[in-house]
């Protein structure tokens, strides 16, 4: 699996656009870009995955550049549940061909 | 629907002592993985387990083992435990078989403090 680079931490001011970088400029024709976050002391939490195109669901949205080289996890409007490590990672499609591997992630800090 | 649940959520043991883990997937999912993470960092991949086999290992010695029953549950046991195995011990789940993208689901973890 590629791996990625991503900020150590950034804050946010409530209410505002959270704007996550990753870079991931080895990443592979057949591997996803995927998102998850975690809470202080929870398991890690699914948040979006793409392949070339953007994406969006309730959650947030995700822009993939179009040599799919780096991403953007964006949280439209932060709220202070939002405060969590933001894993990005890549990975092949397939359940039993692939492994998830975890960076240290960005430490968002949503701010009042 | 009941999520990814694991057991116990905290335990102490001593150094040398062996421990077993337990996760049950969520409700229809085939696929097991276990995944250690160390206080401040992401979590590392120990490995996967699928039809009662392991299927994909990470860097972790023998002294991590593992086990998938008939109903998807697993177990992670650790041998001869060290002071450096003190870790979040997370399971995630997830469906096997087509090659469209798949999502992980992860438990709340165990929480393993080795002295």
């Amino acid at each position: 699996d590629a791996k990625t680079t991503q900020p150590t931490s950034m804050d946010c001011a409530e209410g505002r656009a959270a704007n996550l970088p990753c870079n991931h400029s080895t990443i592979s024709g057949n591997e996803y870009v995927y998102w998850y976050r975690q809470i202080h002391s929870q398991g890690p939490q699914y948040i979006i995955h793409g392949l070339k195109n953007n994406e969006t669901n309730e959650m947030a949205s995700l822009i993939i550049t179009e040599d799919r080289k780096s991403s953007t996890l964006i949280l439209p409007h932060a709220t202070l549940r939002d405060t969590a490590v933001y894993y990005c990672i890549v990975r092949v499609s397939r359940a039993n061909a692939g492994k998830s591997t975890f960076g240290d992630g960005t430490t968002l800090t949503v701010k009042p | 629907d009941a999520g990814v649940t694991q057991s116990p959520t905290h335990l102490i043991k001593t150094r040398g002592q062996q421990v077993t883990l337990r996760c049950s997937p969520k409700s229809g999912h085939d696929t097991v993985s276990w995944y250690q993470q160390a206080l401040g960092q992401g979590p590392q991949f120990i490995f996967q387990y699928y039809e009662e086999e392991e299927r994909q290992r990470g860097n972790f010695p023998d002294r991590f083992s593992g086990h998938q029953f008939p109903n998807y549950s697993s177990e992670l046991n650790v041998n001869a435990l060290l002071l450096g195995d003190s870790a979040l011990y997370l399971c995630a789940s997830s469906i096997t078989g087509t090659d469209s993208p798949y999502e992980q689901y992860f438990g709340p973890g165990t929480r393993l403090t080795v002295t």
